[in-house]
């Protein structure tokens, strides 16, 4: 079954500690998307990749970084930087522009809540 | 740029009643329009999409939406509310050769019985 899984469901992190999320698809997808998720500020835009070992900033891009050095696998490091980095953080991936399917919709995961205190 | 305003964040209906839920959207081309469905603690499920023809488009759970070039909207609607429908709804946008989303702030939707 195809899907994407992101990994844990649930982290909690002292104030001042990297941590970093797990997002892995089977999709055979090019393109995956790290979106935040805040009550009533809808999905904004952290980081995305549409190929191998190439990402771009999104709209909120600071205190995060990425990789994306295996098609499956796009990992999400929060750091010490984020000022507010309490949210729930979803994964999502897509066919992107080399796929040429630029009206496809995403697929995404079920999301990791990070608690930081 | 592409941008997304849902109007309404909370939205309540009687089982039975009909579902509105309002998405109005900007875009300097023609756009790619989306809706999504949460559920709480979960990742987003696609309800339904408009790329090109049909501008009446009919979705999963017995959603449908309309695209209106004219009033740059596409609202989402179902006839009758089921208590399963309960959840928080997106509208998204995307624009030809931008693979990205651009997201609404959101309508959650509770039915009451």
């Amino acid at each position: 079954d195809g899907g994407i899984t992101q990994s844990p469901k649930y982290l909690f992190r002292k104030e001042g500690q990297n941590v970093t999320l797990s997002c892995e698809q089977n999709l055979n997808h090019d393109a995956m998307y790290w979106y935040r998720q805040d009550p009533g500020q809808g999905l904004r835009l952290i980081y995305y990749s549409q190929i191998v070992n190439d990402f771009q900033k999104g709209d909120i891009a600071e205190g995060y970084s990425v990789s994306r050095e295996k098609k499956e696998s796009f990992p999400l490091t929060v750091t010490s930087a984020q000022k507010n980095p309490t949210a729930f953080y979803l994964c999502a991936s897509g066919p992107g522009q080399h796929q040429s399917s630029y009206n496809s919709p995403l697929h995404f995961g079920n999301g990791t809540r990070l608690t930081v205190t | 740029a592409q941008s997304v305003t849902q109007l309404g964040s909370h939205v309540s209906v009687s089982e039975g009643a009909l579902v509105l839920l309002r998405c109005n959207y900007s875009s300097s081309v023609p756009p790619y329009l989306f809706w999504y469905v949460q559920y709480p603690n979960q990742g987003l499920q696609l309800l339904l999409k408009y790329t090109t023809g049909a501008t009446l488009v009919k979705g999963i759970n017995g959603f449908e939406a309309e695209f209106k070039k004219s009033e740059t909207s596409f609202h989402l609607t179902k006839p009758s509310a089921h208590m399963s429908d309960a959840a928080e709804y997106f509208c998204a946008v995307s624009e030809m050769d931008d693979y990205k989303l651009s997201f609404g702030a959101g309508t959650t939707v509770t039915v009451r019985a």
